[in-house]
């Protein structure tokens, strides 16, 4: 299995503060890695596939970078709304795999 | 627009059984492969099973095996999940989830139902 390790555990950052978080695999995902974002109470929603394509209508202040084992998700300008918990996903092998997350809080 | 909604999910005592059901709108159903993720409580997500869109394949996660069946019925847009042996380590909201991929399996979640919660408990 392959295990996903997202750093930090916790951001504390300002609105328009620039967001980096970490996800690292135990071994190559290759190109196969996902962001998703939750906000309390609701579904998660996919932000990022294959590194660094943004999905469907998710802005471009969002952006996904990496390769092999070492990937980042970075949020360039923070809005209100971006404050939420963010999960990196591998679809590389199975089973498939996610990190623990990542909480962005306003400082 | 493309939506999923989940039912079915409730309290259960341990060792009993509870099926879950999905049902979709918004796209073609029958064409896409279907997820179910779970989340305990305050905690992080689980992959749980896959069925591909005409129900030839069927993965799950090494913890449900053989306790957990994934179904579908295309005529219905509904998706299922059939959970027996539950025990307290199964207590989590399940999500089914679109399976999406640009190429390869279809192991990208988008989008996600909102969720129900099963709790096992005695």
């Amino acid at each position: 299995e392959i295990v996903l390790t997202q750093s930090p555990a916790t951001l504390s950052l300002s609105p328009g503060e620039r967001a980096t978080l970490s996800c690292r695999a135990s071994q190559s995902v290759r190109g196969y890695l996902a962001w998703y974002q939750q906000k309390p109470g609701q579904a998660p929603r996919l932000l990022i596939y294959d590194v660094s394509d943004r999905a469907t209508g998710i802005p471009a202040r969002f952006s996904g970078s990496g390769s092999g084992t070492d990937f980042s998700l970075t949020i360039s300008s923070l809005e209100p709304e971006d404050f939420a918990v963010y999960y990196c996903q591998q679809r590389y092998s199975w089973p498939l795999t996610f990190g623990g997350g990542t909480k962005v809080e306003i400082k | 627009q493309v939506q999923l909604v989940e039912s079915g999910g409730g309290v259960v005592q341990p060792g009993r059984s509870l099926r879950l059901s999905c049902a979709a709108s918004g796209f073609s159903f029958s064409n896409n492969a279907m997820h179910w993720v779970r989340q305990p409580p305050g905690k992080g997500l689980e992959w749980v099973a896959i069925i591909w869109s005409d129900g030839s394949k069927k993965y799950y996660t090494d913890s449900v095996k053989g306790r957990f069946t994934i179904s579908r019925d295309n005529s219905e847009n509904t998706l299922y999940l059939q959970m027996d042996s539950l025990r307290v380590e199964d207590t989590a909201v399940y999500h089914c989830a679109r399976g999406v991929a640009v190429t390869g399996n279809p192991n990208f979640f988008d989008p996600w139902g909102q969720g129900t919660l099963v709790t096992v408990s005695s």
